[in-house]
């Protein structure tokens, strides 16, 4: 298996302008998570879905950030408008599920995508 | 405050020598623990995990230990290869919150000297 593939590896951008990450699953995987890591802050999970659907997303920091799940091998997380404050990598992560029976806590991490907001 | 905590920020050691990297937790009603390790320009991979219904887990060339009692996780990386210089992440989470209820910490750089 790829693993969870992640696109773009490095964005550069200009403050105010609309980013798009993309992100495809490990195949049969029915749990997708955002995360994004920054030095002061860490790893900070923003969305997750199951099953294509959203179900918290109380970490995602403002109306500027969306994602979305539209099938169960691609997702996207969208910042508009960009802000430097933005900038960090952004990971995507699958797992088989959202319960702890068997390994189902283990995350699986794409490469992440370094985003530059100038 | 940040729910879990890593003692030391960099940790270095020679080639060959054990390693041994703390995690503190405070959410007592945490019941899952997970290490990762994280190269440089890759992301997080999962090393081993332990639940809280038991106080020593052993993998390959790896051991986690849990301390319930004060709330304290650690890893042991025995003979240490330049492979392993990464950060490695603590994170914990509770039944039935799954993967979602992961909370990481902020990691501890490994440097293995030659």
């Amino acid at each position: 298996d790829a693993g969870v593939i992640q696109s773009p590896r490095h964005e550069v951008t200009e403050m105010g302008q609309e980013v798009t990450l993309r992100c495809k699953p490990i195949s049969g995987h029915n749990s997708l998570f955002w995360y994004r890591q920054t030095m002061m802050r860490g790893l900070e999970l923003l969305i997750y879905f199951n099953n294509n659907v959203p179900i918290d997303d109380s970490g995602m920091p403002e109306d500027r950030f969306s994602a979305k799940m539209p099938n169960a091998s691609f997702s996207t997380l969208k910042i508009q408008p960009s802000e430097p404050r933005d900038s960090a990598v952004y990971f995507c992560a699958s797992s088989t599920g959202t319960t702890l029976a068997g390994g189902a806590g283990e995350l699986f991490f794409g490469e992440g995508s370094r985003l530059t907001v100038l | 405050g940040e729910s879990v905590g890593l003692h030391l920020p960099t940790l270095s050691v020679q080639e060959g020598d054990n390693s041994i990297i703390n995690c503190a937790y405070s959410n007592s009603a945490s019941d899952y623990f997970i290490w990762y390790k994280q190269e440089s320009g890759k992301g997080p991979q999962f090393i081993i995990d332990i639940r809280s219904n038991m106080d020593k887990r052993q993998g390959q060339r790896v051991t986690v230990l849990l301390n319930k009692t004060v709330k304290h996780l650690s890893l042991q990386i025995a003979a240490t290869q330049p492979g392993d210089s990464a950060v490695y992440f603590c994170a914990e989470g509770r039944s039935g919150g799954g993967a979602d209820g992961l909370t990481f910490g902020k990691g501890t750089h490994l440097i293995i000297q030659p």
